[in-house]
């Protein structure tokens, strides 16, 4: 079945510790983003490549850094992570990112920082 | 900002009514809109996608959309407790971004 696959399901990483967040897909879509939801909260885009276009939020912090190598694969890298990125971080895929286009959600990363 | 409104609830409705959600949106040229639901801890899933003023239909779930007056709600008939969750209302005004509404988190009374 086609897809959208995030790894791992759960990160625990350390206070300033570099990680790394993984996206794939089998859908072959054009569109991919980048979603962070803290609870009870609206997930908020953090950016999104539409193909190797790279498209950043304006408040998206620095600290947030994504890569595509492939269509693929979509990577969220997080320099330094503070107390205040633990959430869930949500991959999605959209075809062609027209307004019609359905945005598909992969399963989510928890990402916990001590 | 483009903002997109919903009441947090909980809306506690029991099983076998209906149940009604309800979504404000603030920009106007948005062109498509779409319900997702959230169960706890898990990733959005597509519920209904709406385009066009009225009524959409699918199951037990209807859509409604009014352009003019910037409102868009969901209907669940029959609600089942598993539909207990939260429902998240989402704009799409085009260059590829969905704005999302915090969510309104029903509750099904068996």
């Amino acid at each position: 079945d086609a897809m959208v696959i995030q790894n791992p399901r759960y990160q625990v990483t350390q206070f300033g510790k570099p990680v790394t967040l993984s996206c794939s897909q089998t859908l072959n879509h054009n569109v991919m983003y980048w979603y962070q939801q803290k609870s009870s909260q609206a997930p908020k885009l953090l950016f999104h490549y539409y193909d190797k276009d790279f498209n950043n939020e304006a408040d998206t912090p620095d600290n947030f850094q994504s890569r595509r190598p492939n269509t693929s694969f979509c990577f969220l890298d997080i320099r330094s992570p503070g107390l205040g990125d633990a959430a869930m971080y949500l991959c999605a895929t959209s075809r062609d990112g027209q307004s019609t286009d359905t945005q598909y959600f992969g399963p989510g990363t928890r990402l916990t920082v001590l | 900002q483009k903002e997109v409104e919903q009441n947090s609830g909980p809306l506690s409705v029991p099983e076998g009514a209906i149940a009604s959600l309800n979504c404000t949106y603030s920009d106007r040229v948005s062109q498509s809109f779409f319900w997702y639901r959230q169960y706890s801890g898990k990733s959005p899933e597509l519920i209904m996608s709406i385009y066009s003023n009225g009524d959409k239909e699918d199951g037990r779930f209807t859509a409604q959309l009014n352009k003019a007056s910037q409102y868009v709600s969901l209907l669940i008939r029959d609600s089942q407790p598993s539909d207990s969750a939260t429902y998240l209302c989402a704009v799409n005004g085009g260059y590829q971004k969905v704005t999302f509404g915090t969510g309104t988190k029903l509750q099904v009374i068996p």
